[in-house]
């Protein structure tokens, strides 16, 4: 259970266009997603929080018109990098966030479940 | 400021041998602490999570953590390292209650033959 999926795993494309990277939740509902871009040999950064229904919210330095961010329904959030550069070369992880056990006053757990990963290259 | 930190950014260890991760944090509240592992070119899987009950947290692949507070760590073990455990090990931490993880730089696992 708890499967997220990524579509395209890898897409080169051409300077100056735009890309769109879709991430769906296979088998459960998630209000709260989130994207990650991880660059070679690094950790993964935290680009922007997603809550179904809402705008994004974005990390400092993080461009939100440069990283577009649609989360129309629970299961489905795309992000789309516009007007594409080398430097946004790089390796997109989304992830859902699954509550757990949810009791009185909120959930007891909660857990992130990533997605295989996108990888861009812009030439 | 709240913080994670893996000591280590590369661990050799011969197969069978013990495999010791270590991460530390930094907070002035309670976190959720995980682990995750990540295979070249895939996402990220969660081998196991800490979330204030038992302290001694056991997880996917034989691989078990124990949360000190006292020593604000939270050290991934494994008692014998096979071949396929090679891969990057990612701590992450949650500190509030927006969901967000922060991660440390990461460790990557190295098994001999």
């Amino acid at each position: 259970g708890a499967v997220v999926s990524q579509h395209p795993s890898r897409v080169i494309c051409k300077s100056g266009t735009s890309v769109k990277i879709e991430c769906r939740s296979l088998d459960f509902q998630a209000t709260t997603m989130f994207w990650y871009r991880q660059f070679p040999k690094q950790s993964l950064m935290l680009m922007a929080t997603s809550n179904e229904g809402s705008k994004a919210t974005y990390e400092q330095g993080v461009e939100k018109d440069k990283f577009l961010i649609n989360h129309a329904s629970l299961t489905l959030s795309t992000l789309t990098v516009t007007s594409a550069h080398p430097e946004d070369s790089s390796f997109y992880i989304c992830s859902y966030n699954l509550l757990q056990g949810l009791g009185t006053s909120g959930p007891r757990s909660y857990e992130q479940y990533f997605g295989p990963g996108t990888r861009l290259t812009v030439t | 400021a709240q913080s994670v930190t893996q000591l280590g950014s590369h661990v050799s260890v011969s197969e069978g041998a013990l495999v010791l991760l270590r991460c530390n944090y930094s907070s002035s509240v309670p976190p959720y602490l995980f682990w995750y592992v990540q295979y070249p070119n895939q996402g990220l899987q969660l081998l196991l999570k800490y979330t204030s009950a038992a302290t001694l947290v056991k997880g996917i692949n034989g691989f078990e953590a124990e949360f000190k507070k006292s020593e604000t760590s939270f050290h991934l073990t494994k008692p014998s390292a096979h071949m396929s455990d090679a891969a990057e090990y990612f701590c992450a931490v949650s500190f509030s209650n927006d969901y967000k993880l922060s991660f440390g730089a990461g460790t990557t696992v190295t098994v001999r033959a």
